[in-house]
């Protein structure tokens, strides 16, 4: 089945860091890949998608590529900020499936 | 533009009771899934909801069941409840894409606090 491996957290920033969150994946057929962040107590956000090799998804600074030949999407942001501190998932969507695959997900704490 | 509404936000049993929990999708989706997320981990996918029949099941016992109305909400509904079952309750609504069995981005509502004593 569909699996996904993240970097394990937490990883901890200063305000203004890089940031690069590393995820590979296993997914039947050609999947799409989604990130996911989750801020305390609350349910799932959409942060980023991308549906074809070498697209790349952006949203609020935060960047990722779809990478097919290494079947990764890592997560990136030039300059982090106090208010990205959450949990971040990364998720494949199988060709042909209709689950998302999570793994345990990363925790980013970003000090001021 | 309301998006994925869950209800109730909270909700204590104890074991061996039944729990139904609510989910309206945003406007213009027809499809609903539903996950758990026990603390500290992942969501995990229990099944999914299309034209009110069920789709796709994840790993989950039968004491999992759930119900799509026209309207395209949709109920989890868990019997025989276990300690075990403490968890985070996720609901996500897509649009079903086409004529294949893709389909789009899932978006999520806030979740049901589920404690089960």
């Amino acid at each position: 089945g569909d699996s996904v491996t993240q970097m394990e957290g937490p990883v901890t920033l200063s305000e203004e860091a890089f940031l690069t969150i590393n995820c590979t994946y296993t997914a039947t057929g050609y999947p799409s890949l989604f990130w996911y962040v989750q801020y305390p107590g609350e349910g799932l956000q959409l942060l980023l998608k991308a549906t074809k090799a070498d697209d790349k998804g952006s949203n609020k600074g935060f960047e990722a590529t779809y990478r097919k030949e290494t079947t990764s999407f890592h997560l990136e942001k030039g300059s982090v900020q106090v208010s990205d501190s959450a949990v971040y998932f990364c998720a494949p969507l199988g060709t042909g499936r209709r689950a998302l695959t999570f793994g345990s997900g990363t925790r980013l704490q970003v000090q001021p | 533009d309301a998006g994925v509404t869950q209800s109730p936000t909270h909700l204590i049993k104890t074991r061996g009771q039944q729990v139904t929990l609510r989910c309206s999708p945003k406007s213009g989706h027809d499809t609903v899934s539903w996950y758990q997320q026990a603390l500290g981990q992942g969501p995990q996918f229990i099944f999914q909801y299309y034209e009110e029949e069920e789709r796709q099941r994840g790993n989950f016992p039968d004491r999992f069941s759930g119900h799509q109305f026209p309207n395209y909400s949709s109920e989890l509904n868990v019997n025989a409840l276990l300690l075990g079952d403490s968890a985070l309750y996720l609901c996500a609504s897509s649009l079903r894409v086409g004529a294949g069995v893709r389909t789009d981005t899932q978006y999520f509502g806030p979740g049901t606090r589920l404690t089960v004593l």
